[in-house]
């Protein structure tokens, strides 16, 4: 099984600001890695899958970048919105799926 | 729209057992295959079942291999999982998730249904 790890576990940020968050990956996953956001309450929402492609709907402040077993979710000049908790997944070597422990980013 | 939306979710007692649904609209639900995602409370993402869109191949996690059970009707726009001999570590928020594209072995997912929670609690 692929273990996923995430840095740090919480971000705090001033609205505007940059948010960078790495997640690792215990063996290669190529570039099948994707990103999520979760707001409480409700459910994840895909952000970036391919390592680097937005999805749908996806504002082009969120980019990803990596490949193998290092990857960043980059959140430029953050809006109030992007509070929330960030999870990876890798769906390269599966069953089973595997998520990273998530970080939370929050309002500094 | 694309849509998932989950019910069946409730308290059962150690032991007890339980089926969840998902019902699918907005897409050709045949075409995708579908998982179940849960979440315990204040806790991470766990992956626990899949099945094929055809129905062919299903898959299972660890921690629910020989207790849970994942099925589809695809006349009905509808994914089920049958959970039995339930635990007080299965209490979680069971989402549905549709793999992302339908086309390729490539499991992301997008879009999830809300959720139901499932409380096993004497």
């Amino acid at each position: 099984e692929i273990v996923m790890t995430q840095s740090p576990a919480t971000l705090s940020v001033s609205p505007g600001e940059t948010a960078t968050l790495s997640c690792r990956a215990s063996q290669s996953v190529s570039s099948n890695l994707a990103w999520y956001q979760q707001k409480p309450g409700q459910a994840p929402r895909l952000l970036i899958y391919g390592a680097s492609t937005r999805a749908t709907g996806i504002p082009a402040r969120f980019s990803g970048s990596g490949s193998g077993t290092e990857f960043t979710l980059t959140i430029s000049s953050l809006q109030s919105e992007d509070f929330a908790v960030y999870y990876c997944q890798q769906y390269n070597n599966w069953p089973p799926v595997t998520f990273g422990p998530g970080t939370k980013v929050d309002i500094k | 729209q694309v849509q998932l939306v989950e019910s069946g979710g409730g308290v059962v007692q150690p032991g007890g057992s339980l089926r969840l649904s998902c019902a699918a609209s907005g897409f050709t639900f045949s075409d995708y295959d579908i998982h179940w995602v849960r979440q315990a409370p204040g806790k991470g993402l766990e992956w626990v079942a899949s099945i094929r869109y055809d129905g062919s191949k299903k898959y299972y996690a660890d921690s629910v291999k020989g207790r849970l059970t994942i099925s589809r009707d695809n006349s009905k726009n509808t994914l089920y999982v049958q959970m039995n001999s339930l635990r007080a570590e299965d209490t979680a928020v069971y989402y549905c998730a549709r793999k992302g594209a339908a086309a390729g072995d490539f499991h992301w997912f997008d879009p999830w249904g809300q959720g139901t929670l499932v409380t096993v609690s004497s």
